[in-house]
C-alpha cells in the first residue's frame, strides 16, 4: 500500500532563513510520481512539482529546490532564503502509476511559518 | 481554461439535510477525484473516477455518501443525511491519466449544524 510520511508538523523559520521540509514515502511500485503542494491561507491547492521514481535529478526552480533519493524513499524539500508569503501548509503526495487512474495519496502536511 | 471548478463555495446546512457537492472537471482531464480536508484526518481521498467509471471507493466514510459522474463534464458528491461530523473542505480534482499534474479546485466549505 502506498504511504506517504511528513514527519514535521510545524516549522518556524525567520525570513531569509533557509528551511528543508522532509518527505518519506512508501511504495510497492518501481513506477510512481511524486508532486509537492502548496497551500496558503486562502485553502487552495496549487500545485509545486511532479518528479517521476526514474528521474532521480535534483530539481531547482527559483528559491525552491528538491532532493529525490529512491536510496532512502526521500523526496525532500528546500525553500532557499525564505520569505513570508511561503508560509502556507506544504504537502507531500504519491501516486502509483499501476492503479488505474493513479490516484494521489496525501502526507499530512507540513506547516511553515516565516516570520519577518 | 478556467480550472476545475466547483460549486458552492461555501455550504451551511442543518444536521439531517442533504447536501450536493458539484465539480466541473477540466476539458480533457480524464481522471476525477474527491476530497476531504479536515484538521484531524488531514487530505482523504473518497473516491476516483477514471473516464466516468467509478475505479475506489474505498475512502467514502458510509452509505450516506454518494458520488456520480455521469458525464466527461460533471461530477456531484451527494451527502444524506448530513451530520455535523462531516463538516469538512471538500475539494474536487482532475488529471489527465492519473500521471500528469493534479488540479485542484477551490473547493467547498461545508459547515453542518
Amino acid at each position: 500500500a502506498q504511504k506517504v510520511t511528513q514527519a514535521q508538523t510545524e516549522i518556524s523559520v525567520v525570513e531569509k532563513e533557509d528551511v528543508t521540509l522532509d518527505c518519506v514515502y512508501e511504495t510497492r511500485d518501481t513506477t510512481y510520481y511524486l508532486f509537492w503542494y502548496k497551500q496558503p491561507p486562502s485553502g487552495e491547492l496549487v500545485f509545486l512539482i511532479r518528479r517521476n521514481s526514474f528521474d532521480e535529478q535534483n530539481e531547482i526552480s527559483g528559491r525552491y529546490s528538491w532532493n529525490f533519493q529512491k536510496s532512502t524513499s526521500s523526496f525532500n524539500f528546500t525553500i532557499t532564503a525564505s520569505q513570508v508569503v511561503d508560509s502556507a501548509v506544504y504537502f507531500c503526495a504519491l501516486s502509483e502509476a499501476g492503479n488505474q487512474g493513479g490516484k494521489l495519496i496525501f502526507g499530512q502536511g507540513t506547516e511553515l511559518s516565516v516570520k519577518p | 481554461d478556467a480550472g476545475v471548478i466547483q460549486s458552492p463555495r461555501h455550504e451551511v446546512t442543518e444536521m439531517g439535510q442533504e447536501v450536493t457537492l458539484r465539480c466541473k472537471p477540466i476539458s480533457g482531464h480524464n481522471s476525477l477525484f474527491w476530497y476531504r480536508q479536515t484538521m484531524m484526518r488531514g487530505l482523504e481521498l473518497l473516491i476516483y473516477f477514471n473516464n466516468n467509471v467509478p475505479i475506489d471507493d474505498s475512502g467514502m466514510p458510509e452509505d450516506r455518501f454518494s458520488a456520480k459522474m455521469p458525464n466527461a463534464s460533471f461530477s456531484t458528491l451527494k451527502i444524506q443525511p448530513s451530520e455535523p461530523r462531516d463538516s469538512a473542505v471538500y475539494f474536487c480534482a482532475s488529471s489527465f491519466a492519473g500521471i500528469d499534474g493534479y488540479t485542484f479546485g477551490s473547493g467547498t466549505r461545508l459547515t453542518v449544524v
